[in-house]
C-alpha cells in the first residue's frame, strides 16, 4: 500500500505559487520523500527529493515538517505546462521500489 | 544527464503473440531497474523489480510467466509480454536506478504504449 496520501485535484492561477501537501505519517526516521510529476501519457519526471531539510532546486521547493509526517511542494510560479499528475512517494523502506499513490492532478489555469 | 529510453515508443499487436519492450539507461550505469504498469486514468503499478545480473523479483499477482524480464546489461532491461491478450493493453513504464548512491532516484522512461487486438 501506498504510504502517503494527497488530495485529489487542485487548480492553481497561472503565475501563482502552486502548494502541493502530502501526509506521510507512517515515515521512518531514515526514508527520504521523493516527488515526481506525470504530464499526460509521459513518464514520471523526478522533481525533487528531500529527506529533514527543506530543498529547493531549480523546478520546485520541498518543505517537510520537523516531525517529517507531512510535506509540500511548491511551484513558486506555476504556468500552464506545470499542469500534470504530482505523486508523492516515500519509498518502500529497506528496498528501493517505490509504491505509487493516487496523487494530486494539478489544473493551472490561464 | 540520468536519461532512460524505452522502444518501442508504441506497439499494436494481435492476441496471441509476444511483444518485447527494451528500456535502456543511456548515461548512467543502472544496478536496478523497475517494470510498471499503468491503465488509463490510473496511477503506476510496480510489476517487478530487476537487477543486474540476476532473476526479476515480481510483485504479488504478477505473472512471471507471461511477463518475462531479462537484464542482461547495466544499461539494458527487457520485458516480453508473451501470447498478449486485449487485457494487457497497458501503458508500459520502466525506471533505473544509478549504482554506488549516484542517481539513487528512479529515473523513468517514457513509457510504451502496447494495443492488443
Amino acid at each position: 500500500d501506498a504510504k502517503t496520501t494527497q488530495p485529489t485535484s487542485m487548480d492553481c492561477a497561472e503565475g501563482r505559487a502552486a502548494n502541493l501537501p502530502c501526509n506521510h505519517s507512517t515515515i521512518s526516521g531514515n526514508e527520504y520523500v521523493y516527488w515526481y510529476r506525470q504530464i499526460h501519457s509521459q513518464g514520471p519526471q523526478y522533481i525533487i527529493h528531500g529527506l529533514k531539510n527543506n530543498e529547493t532546486n531549480e523546478m520546485a521547493s520541498l518543505i517537510i515538517t520537523e516531525d517529517r509526517k507531512s510535506s509540500t511542494l511548491i511551484l513558486p510560479h506555476a504556468t500552464l505546462r506545470d499542469t500534470a499528475v504530482y505523486y508523492c512517494i516515500v519509498r518502500v523502506s529497506g528496498t528501493y521500489k517505490y509504491i505509487f499513490g493516487t496523487g494530486t492532478r494539478l489544473k493551472v489555469l490561464a | 544527464g540520468a536519461v532512460v529510453s524505452q522502444h518501442p515508443s508504441w506497439v499494436i499487436c494481435k492476441s496471441g503473440t509476444s511483444v518485447k519492450i527494451e528500456c535502456r539507461s543511456l548515461d548512467f550505469q543502472a544496478t536496478t531497474m523497475f517494470w510498471y504498469r499503468q491503465f488509463p486514468k490510473q496511477s503506476l503499478m510496480l510489476m517487478a523489480t530487476s537487477n543486474e545480473g540476476s532473476k526479476a523479483t515480481y510483485e504479488q499477482g504478477v505473472e512471471k510467466d507471461k511477463f518475462l524480464i531479462n537484464h542482461a546489461s547495466l544499461t539494458l532491461s527487457t520485458l516480453t509480454v508473451t501470447s498478449a491478450h486485449p487485457e494487457d493493453s497497458s501503458f508500459y513504464i520502466c525506471s533505473a536506478r544509478g549504482a554506488r548512491g549516484d542517481y539513487n532516484e528512479q529515473f523513468f522512461g517514457p513509457g510504451t504504449r502496447l494495443t492488443v487486438l
